[in-house]
């Protein structure tokens, strides 16, 4: 059954460094997706990417997030200046045209800042 | 209450025994679905409900969605100790780029 990969697993960085969490969504899907689980807590919507653009985001992603599929493949999302509050687990995603089937979540990626 | 909230919080049953977890939500969505997500692990779909569904089955889960009252159920039956995880409802939400909303969960243990 087709993934999508996550990497780093885990990532430890300083505050105030910029971090780049990876993604490779599934090759046919159209849309994808970042969100945000702090421990503990629900799962919280970043961003939703469709034709090589945003096409909804939370309050949550300000300025210091960004998005970007550099290539025909991976799907990245960068955090320019970690916060302490930024600790969390980042699920990327990816779905279908018409999100018929759900979504297809990948195993996430522990993001921890000291 | 919020968006796609789940009850009970937690639920604690034996083996073989039903395990039925509940979602309201308060917006009109696409559709509604159901993730599990083990301890410090990924979100799993399990199923996804169409909002001009009112039933839908997969192996031993039933969904039911009553867009009238806003509300879903999940029924896991004959439930088995590797059905222990969080249940999460996600609600896709009308015009709203695939935005999903999900709850706060449901954790479920099933003792053996």
């Amino acid at each position: 059954e087709p993934e999508v990969t996550q990497t780093p697993s885990h990532q430890v960085t300083q505050m105030g460094q910029e971090v780049i969490l990876r993604c490779v969504p599934i090759s046919n899907h159209l849309y994808f997706y970042w969100y945000r689980q702090i421990l503990g807590q629900k799962v919280e919507f970043l961003v939703s990417f469709y034709n090589n653009e945003i096409s909804e985001k939370s309050e949550i992603f300000d300025d210091q997030f960004s998005v970007e599929r550099p290539d025909g493949s991976n799907f990245t999302l960068k955090i320019r200046s970690t916060k302490l509050e930024d600790s969390a687990m980042y699920f990327c995603a990816s779905s279908d045209w018409d999100r018929h089937y759900g979504y297809t979540f990948g195993s996430g990626t522990r993001l921890t800042v000291v | 209450s919020q968006q796609g909230e789940e009850d009970p919080q937690a639920l604690s049953i034996q083996e073989g025994e039903n395990a039925t977890m509940n979602c309201s939500y308060k917006t009109s969505i696409n559709n509604l679905q159901w993730y599990r997500q083990n301890s410090g692990r990924g979100l799993v779909h399990l199923i996804l409900i169409r909002s001009n569904e009112r039933e839908k089955h997969s192996g031993r889960l039933r969904v039911t969605l009553d867009t009238s009252k806003k509300s879903s159920s999940l029924l896991i039956t004959a439930s088995r100790a590797a059905d222990t995880a969080s249940y999460f409802c996600a609600t896709d939400v009308n015009n709203q780029g695939g935005k999903l909303i999900f709850g706060q969960g449901t954790e479920l243990s099933v003792k053996p």
